[in-house]
């Protein structure tokens, strides 16, 4: 069965640095995302990407935040500057069409120090 | 805008006893639910969905729910847990926004499984 993959599993970074989590979205979708979760809290909706552009974000996407569709297969989620408020699990969703499921990732761990 | 509820935080079940987790929603039509279980260092795993049709979904691993719209709710009903359902279990609305969509996650409900 398909599935999305993300890489890595777990990333330790400095505050201030540069991060660049990867997603591989199942072959035949149309539609990706991010989400993530803060320990302790709710899975949150980042971006979605649709058609090579952002479709949505939620006020947590800033200006340090930025996604890539570099090739064919490849999602990725960048965090140019990052805060000690970023470590969360780093969630990427794919779906097929518009409305239809999403299909979620095992998740990037982000700790920043 | 849309919203969900898991009023649960934490249940705990015997090994072989039903299991009901209870899930509100607030959207103005018809909404696309789901469940999700997360284990334990795990990512997010689709349980079952409801977009239309018939009120009562069958999931994967036994686990079953149904959409009232009367009760805004669509609770997660398993007639026999297992140890290995031990997970956190999250309740989703799907509901479009400017023409695309974003799935609104509820805080989840933690289930412990307990011989």
């Amino acid at each position: 069965e398909p599935e999305v993959t993300q890489t890595p599993s777990h990333q330790v970074t400095q505050m201030g640095q540069e991060v660049i989590l990867r997603c591989v979205p199942i072959s035949n979708h149309l539609y990706f995302y991010w989400y993530r979760q803060i320990l302790g809290q709710k899975v949150e909706f980042l971006v979605s990407f649709y058609n090579n552009e952002i479709s949505e974000k939620s006020e947590i996407f800033d200006d340090q935040f930025s996604v890539e569709r570099p090739d064919g297969s490849n999602f990725t989620l960048k965090i140019r500057s990052t805060k000690l408020e970023d470590s969360a699990m780093y969630f990427c969703a794919s779906s097929a069409q518009f409305q239809e499921t999403q299909y979620f990732g095992p998740g990037t761990r982000l700790l920043v120090l | 805008a849309q919203s969900v509820t898991q009023p649960d935080i934490h249940i705990t079940v015997s090994e072989g006893a039903s299991l009901e987790l209870r899930c509100n929603y607030s959207y103005g039509a018809t909404p696309y639910l789901f469940w999700y279980v997360q284990s334990p260092g795990q990512g997010l795993q689709l349980l079952l969905k409801y977009f239309s049709g018939d009120t009562l979904v069958q999931g994967i691993k036994g686990f079953e729910a149904e959409f009232k719209r009367s009760q805004s709710s669509f609770n997660l009903r398993k007639p026999s847990v297992h140890w290995s359902d031990a997970a956190e279990y999250f309740c989703a609305v799907v509901g479009d926004s400017g023409g695309y969509q974003k799935v609104t996650f509820g805080t989840g409900t933690k289930l412990q499984v307990i011989p």
